[in-house]
Order: C-alpha cells, then structure tokens, then sequence
C-alpha cells in the first residue's frame, strides 16, 4: 500500500529565506509524485508533478521539487520565499496505473517580514 | 470555465439529520472524487468515479453515499449525519483515469455536525 510522509508539519520562515518542504513516499510500484498548494479557504490547486523523465521539476511561482529514487523523496524547495507562498502544502502519490492521490497530511508554510 | 463548483459552501447540520453536496465540473472530465479534510489528517479518499456510472469506494467511505448523476455531477450524501463527520469536503474532477492527471478541486464544503 501506498503512503506519504510529510516530515514538517509546520515550517516558519522569514521572507527572501529559502525553504525546503520534506516528503517521503512509500510504494511498492512506480509511481507519480505531485505538490500542490492550498491558501487560506480555498480548494488544493497543482504546484508541480513528477511523472518521467528528469529528476528535477519546476513548478508555479517558482517552486522546484526533485524526485530521488533511492531515497523514495520528493522535497520542494523554494530559493527565496514571499509573504504570499504562506500556506498549507501537500505532498501526493498515486500509483501508475491507480486512479486516486494519496496525500500526505500537509507542511504548513508561514512565511513573516 | 467555472471549473468544479460545489454547494453549498457552509452547512450545520444536527446529528441524525441528513444531506447533499453538490458537485459539478464544466471540464468534461470523465473521474471525479470526493475527500474530506481534518486538521493534522490531510485530505482522505470517501469515493470516486472513474466514469459516469461507476462509483467505487475510498478510504473512508462509512456513512457516505454517492451518486454520479452524469458526466457533469456527482453528489455526496449523508443519511445520519455524526458529529464525526464534521470536516471540509472536497470534490475534485481529472480528465483520465490515469494516476498521472492533474485532479482540479473545488472550494469546498465547510460542515458542522452538531
């Protein structure tokens, strides 16, 4: 069975720090790797995905994550962060030929001047 | 495009009494999903609709039901509502049904049981 673990479940940072957000996956098949953003009371939208390919992703408002195999992790990193990337941030999983995302249980990103 | 929209977006409910979220998408996705967010738990699979007409369990489908009423909608409900089911419901729709499309989620639906 497929799980998720978010390392952090709260990160506070000062604006124009950089920031790491740790996920960690487990899965017994290939699978794809997703980030994505919610802002206060608002849905989940995409930041970025892994499917194939090169290990590192770019994403939306200059977020990257990078997928390394041998250690089943999926970090997101920001080099220099803004008050307006403060909010929740989930890691997912679905497997290749699943249909459902299994999601971490979220990073909460607080960013201050 | 409005997206997936879904109503209401508050509710209070009493134990005991039931209800229906409304969902639809104007994407013509064919997979839809709901999930419920609890603080600290992340967002946890209730059901899902591969395609119009099936609909198969998630994660925490106790006390849940489900209808895909076409391609465009698909509802939850509740028949004996539990304080326990006191969360933020989320409907999210995706074109295909493989694990690499990108799910579109609504605003939501914020509950309480009382």
């Amino acid at each position: 069975a497929q799980s998720v673990t978010q390392l952090d479940s709260q990160v506070p940072v000062f604006e124009e720090a950089p920031v790491e957000l740790r996920c960690n996956y487990s899965s017994s098949v290939s699978v794809y790797l997703f980030w994505y953003v919610q802002y206060p009371n608002q849905g989940l939208q995409l930041l970025l995905k892994y499917l194939s390919g090169s290990t590192l992703v770019k994403g939306i408002n200059g977020f990257e994550a990078e997928f390394n195999k041998s250690q089943t992790s999926f970090h997101l990193r920001k080099p220099s962060v803004h008050i307006s990337d403060t909010a929740e941030y989930f890691c997912a999983v679905s497997e290749k030929r699943g249909t459902a995302l299994i999601f971490g249980k979220g990073t909460t990103l607080s960013v201050s001047s | 495009n409005a997206g997936v929209t879904q109503t209401p977006k508050f509710q209070v409910l009493k134990t005991g009494q039931s209800m229906t979220l409304q969902c639809a998408q104007d994407m013509n996705h064919n997979s839809m999903y709901w999930y419920r967010q609890d603080p600290g738990m992340g967002l946890r699979l209730i059901y899902y609709s591969a395609s119009e007409g099936t609909t198969d369990k998630g994660e925490v489908p106790n006390g849940y039901n489900v209808s895909r009423l076409n391609k465009r909608e698909f509802s939850l409900r509740l028949e004996s509502a539990a304080p326990s089911q006191t969360s933020v419901y989320f409907c999210a729709s995706t074109s295909g049904v493989g694990g690499y499309n990108e799910q579109f989620f609504g605003p939501g639906t914020r509950l309480t049981v009382l």
